[in-house]
């Protein structure tokens, strides 16, 4: 299974939006709203932001927001803050039943 | 509140095997499945397999088949992640994750667990 494909970064200026895709295959993000996101610093664990293609947990920002249109789901951070610099793995079930991570994306604030 | 606590930092040599735990509290152990997740330096994250702790059934990426082996001891609330073989490639932070029946997301992760793999 070849990973979900994501840009390698991604920058913006505080108060901005930025935009991460993530493209998959129609054996997994094409076919499942199962689409989750994590962010991740560095030497830390990976934290869910979104789940189900657009759902947020509770106490995540309503910064935080998802997407999907056929193969691709999308993670948008509005108002960007110096705190959202982190990196950024998108995640999709499979036809095989199996999880697939996206290559990830390093948010630069500048 | 709900907690994944992993095993301490592993230093093995090529061709060994390690095996790895996260024991859990906070939530009925049974009615979650763990994931296991790892990340080599600088890399991505990289899902390895799912066991499903309440049926104790497991379901590997096809990479890792015949090399990683995950079990669940029900007395304790805690999951084990066997891996044979080792190579340097294996060197890598391993997490354990949980996911709730059938939601498809992993909700609470463990802290890693750092395995080096030298001669």
């Amino acid at each position: 299974q070849s990973a979900l494909t994501q840009p390698a970064s991604v920058s913006g200026s505080p108060g901005q939006s930025i935009t991460i895709s993530c493209t998959g295959t129609s054996s997994d993000v094409g076919t499942y709203n199962y689409v989750s996101w994590y962010q991740q610093y560095p030497g830390k664990a990976p934290k869910l932001i979104i789940y189900e293609v657009s759902n947020r947990p509770s106490g995540v920002s309503n910064r935080f927001s998802g997407s999907k249109s056929g193969y691709t789901a999308s993670l948008t951070i509005s108002g960007l803050q110096a705190e959202d610099e982190a990196d950024y793995y998108c995640n999709s079930y499979t036809s095989r039943h199996t999880y697939v991570f996206g290559t990830g994306t390093e948010v630069t604030v500048l | 509140q709900v907690q994944l606590v992993q095993s301490g930092a592993e230093v093995k040599k090529p061709g060994a095997s390690v095996k790895l735990s996260c024991k859990t509290s906070g939530y009925t152990f049974t009615n979650y499945h763990i994931h296991w997740v790892r990340q080599a330096p600088g890399q991505r994250l990289e899902w390895m397999g799912i066991i499903k702790v309440g049926a104790g059934s497991t379901l590997y990426a096809q990479k890792f088949q015949g090399s990683v082996t995950m079990t669940r001891d029900t007395s304790t609330n805690t999951v084990y992640m066997e891996l044979s073989s080792l190579g340097s490639e294996d060197t890598a932070v391993y997490y354990c994750a949980r996911e709730g029946e059938s939601t498809f997301y992993f909700d609470h992760w463990g802290q890693g667990t750092l395995v080096t793999v030298s001669s």
